[in-house]
């Protein structure tokens, strides 16, 4: 198991503009999750990028991820301010005892 | 389709008294994950169960918590006796399949220890 590593912790974006949050981790992975909280309520899942993938998408969310450098981001395009939350990342190494270990994320802010 | 279940939602009680947390997971998944959240410590994993049986007990924080899955769709985290260090959020989280897959959360227990 490995806890990845969110940069920055906090950032405060205008409403409609682009948010990106990165993440880092040590070492090989068969995959890597993205999940998102709301304030006083659980985590959600938002999407996986598996390692032979590069570039994933899912609404206005893009995730990218370079193995070489051992490292992913996450996009959001158009924040709205229900994105406001915390956003974790999770790599997993796919071992059958394998856990996620959460880190402690970004904080995320959207100015009206 | 009902996600994960978490009782109860909020619960206050006095230091020294027992306290049982109960989440039901979603049908069909055969992982279930115990987390604790503060705002020090951030997001911490007590224990992890897959197919009713114990894998991971290392996050347990002290004898005075304990941990049951007697079958796939019910656990319970007991915390005997309680602290004041124990307020936190507590969620519960289930699986498909093991540890490293998509996690499903419930909504969570705010513990107050008085």
């Amino acid at each position: 198991s490995q806890q990845g590593e969110e940069d920055p912790q906090a950032l405060s974006i205008q409403e409609g503009e682009n948010a990106t949050m990165n993440c880092s981790y040590k070492t090989s992975i068969n995959n890597l999750q993205w999940y998102r909280q709301n304030s006083g309520r659980g985590l959600v899942h938002l999407i996986l990028i598996r390692s032979n993938e590069r570039e994933k998408h899912s609404g206005r969310l893009r995730v990218t991820l370079d193995t070489s450098k051992k490292s992913s981001s996450l996009l959001i395009t158009a924040s709205r301010a229900a994105d406001t939350a915390s956003y974790f990342c999770a790599p997993v190494l796919g071992n059958r005892d394998d856990k996620i270990i959460f880190g402690k994320g970004t904080r995320l802010h959207i100015l009206p | 389709d009902a996600g994960v279940i978490q009782s109860p939602r909020h619960e206050v009680t006095e230091m020294g008294q027992e306290v049982t947390l109960r989440c039901k997971p979603i049908s069909g998944h055969n992982s279930l994950f115990w987390y604790r959240q503060t705002m020090m410590r951030g997001l911490e994993l007590l224990i992890y169960f897959n197919n009713n049986v114990p894998i991971d007990d290392s996050g347990m924080p002290e004898d005075r918590f304990s941990a049951k899955m007697p079958n796939a769709s019910f656990s319970t985290l007991k915390i005997q006796p309680s602290e004041p260090r124990d307020s936190a959020v507590y969620f519960c989280a289930s699986s498909l399949r093991s540890g490293s897959d998509t996690q499903y959360f419930g909504p969570g227990t705010r513990l107050t220890v008085l």
